[in-house]
């Protein structure tokens, strides 16, 4: 399963961010497929994931501005997290996750949030 | 919340054993991965279920884990495998280390 990110790379302050995964490779069902991101010389932040029927989880700290949907018809799932300032900047991945594993992962996005 | 706790650097020499280390509350009662997310790259998952290595992962990557404690070993370390490596456990959604920095100098 392949994985690619897309969407714009810069984002100004106070707008919504919108990414979208594709896959190929492989069937959009039957996964769960999650969002991440890294911010400069930080760790790894789960940002949430959703499964193929609908059904979603979002990082407690992150979930009052996201929503993750999923459109099965385009094999494509997408984050939007709205209200964005500069603590937001980071490279975005898309990732598969089966069983509590992360298995394949996007090459990541860099999204910048600036005026 | 629960938490893992993972040292934020290790240095060896090449060909040298890496042990990196995982700590939680009984860590050993959950299933732990690692991930190796070289600068720039996207991050490549190592170990899953604590012990098991995805096809392609060289077989001088294990894992174990007891107690409080996961592991991530890397027999024989190359260059190539300086990275940051990030363990992983469940809670009611996926709990990961703050990452160790491996330098291979």
């Amino acid at each position: 399963v392949q994985l690619q990110e897309s969407g714009p790379g810069l984002v100004k302050p106070s707008e919504t961010l919108s990414l979208t995964c594709s896959v190929s490779g492989g069937s959009i069902s039957f996964s769960y497929w999650s969002w991440f991101r890294q911010s400069p010389g930080k760790g790894l932040e789960w940002i949430g994931y959703i499964y193929y029927n609908g059904i979603t989880n979002y990082n407690s700290s992150l979930e009052s501005r996201i929503t993750i949907s999923l459109d099965a018809s385009k094999n494509q799932f997408s984050l939007r997290m709205n209200s964005v300032t500069a603590a937001d900047t980071a490279v975005y991945y898309c990732a598969r996750m089966m069983d509590q594993v992360f298995y394949d992962w996007g090459q990541g996005t860099q999204v910048t949030v600036s005026s | 919340s629960y938490e893992v706790t993972q040292p934020p650097s290790l240095s060896v020499s090449p060909g040298q054993t890496a042990s990196i280390t995982c700590s939680g509350d009984n860590l050993g009662y959950k299933f732990v991965c690692w991930y190796q997310k070289r600068t720039g790259q996207s991050p490549v998952l190592v170990i899953y279920k604590n012990n098991k290595r995805p096809s392609g992962i060289p077989d001088r990557f294990s894992g174990s884990s007891s107690g409080n404690t996961a592991t991530l070993t890397i027999s024989g370390t190359q260059a190539m495998d300086e990275a940051d490596y990030f363990c992983q456990a469940w809670d009611i959604s996926p709990v990961f280390g703050g990452g160790t920095k491996l330098t291979v100098l």
